[in-house]
């Protein structure tokens, strides 16, 4: 099963900041790599897929980078409602793993 | 409008089985490969299973491969999840999610219904 590895897991950050973490794959993955948004209590939600694509409704302040076993993603300026936690998934093979998450704090 | 709605979720004791639904609505069901995906309390979450949009491919996780088994109905635009010899570790919520693309499942997931919860507990 291909692992995959966020970092920071935590990540302290104010309004107006830009920000970056990382998803690292155990191996490559091409760009089958998605990143989704979570908040208490509520569902995950699709944000980037195929490493850069931005999914329809998603502000431009995301953005996100990379292939074969490091992708990046960022956010330009980070807003209230953006606080939150952040999950990669690897499309590439089965089974369809995600990452542990990168918390995102005031 | 998209939507996913789960149910079936409740108390069983280990040993147990549950039946796990989703009923979908505002798209064309049988194009797209659905998916269930749990959070266990305070964790992260784990992909469990896939089904493609006809039944014929499906695919689940190790630690749940043998044990649980991923259906659909078309007819009934409803996706399935049974659960047998449940243990302590499968207490978590259970999302159903669609694939974004009719033509790829490898671009992610890009509706979720809201979840619903299994406690395994005796």
């Amino acid at each position: 099963d291909i692992q995959l590895t966020q970092s920071p897991s935590f990540l302290s950050a104010s309004v107006g900041d830009r920000v970056t973490f990382t998803c690292r794959a155990s191996q490559g993955i091409s760009s089958y790599l998605a990143w989704y948004q979570q908040k208490p209590g509520k569902a995950p939600n699709l944000l980037i897929y195929t490493a850069s694509t931005l999914q329809s409704g998603v502000p431009s302040r995301f953005s996100g980078s990379g292939s074969g076993t490091e992708f990046t993603l960022t956010i330009s300026s980070l807003q209230p409602e953006d606080f939150a936690t952040y999950y990669c998934q690897q499309l590439n093979s089965y089974p369809r793993t995600f990452g542990q998450g990168t918390k995102v704090e005031i | 409008e998209v939507q996913l709605l789960e149910s079936g979720g409740g108390l069983v004791q280990p040993g147990g089985s549950l039946r796990l639904s989703c009923a979908a609505s505002g798209f064309t069901f049988s194009s797209y490969a659905m998916n269930w995906v749990r959070q266990a309390p305070g964790k992260g979450l784990e992909w469990i299973s896939s089904i493609s949009g006809n039944g014929g491919t499906i695919n689940y996780a190790d630690s749940v491969k043998g044990r649980f088994t991923i259906s659909r109905d078309n007819s009934k635009n409803t996706v399935y999840l049974q659960m047998n010899s449940v243990r302590v570790d499968d207490t978590a919520i259970y999302y159903c999610a669609k694939a974004e693309s009719t033509v790829t499942t490898r671009t992610g997931l890009d509706s979720w219904g809201q979840g619903t919860l299994a406690t395994v507990s005796s």
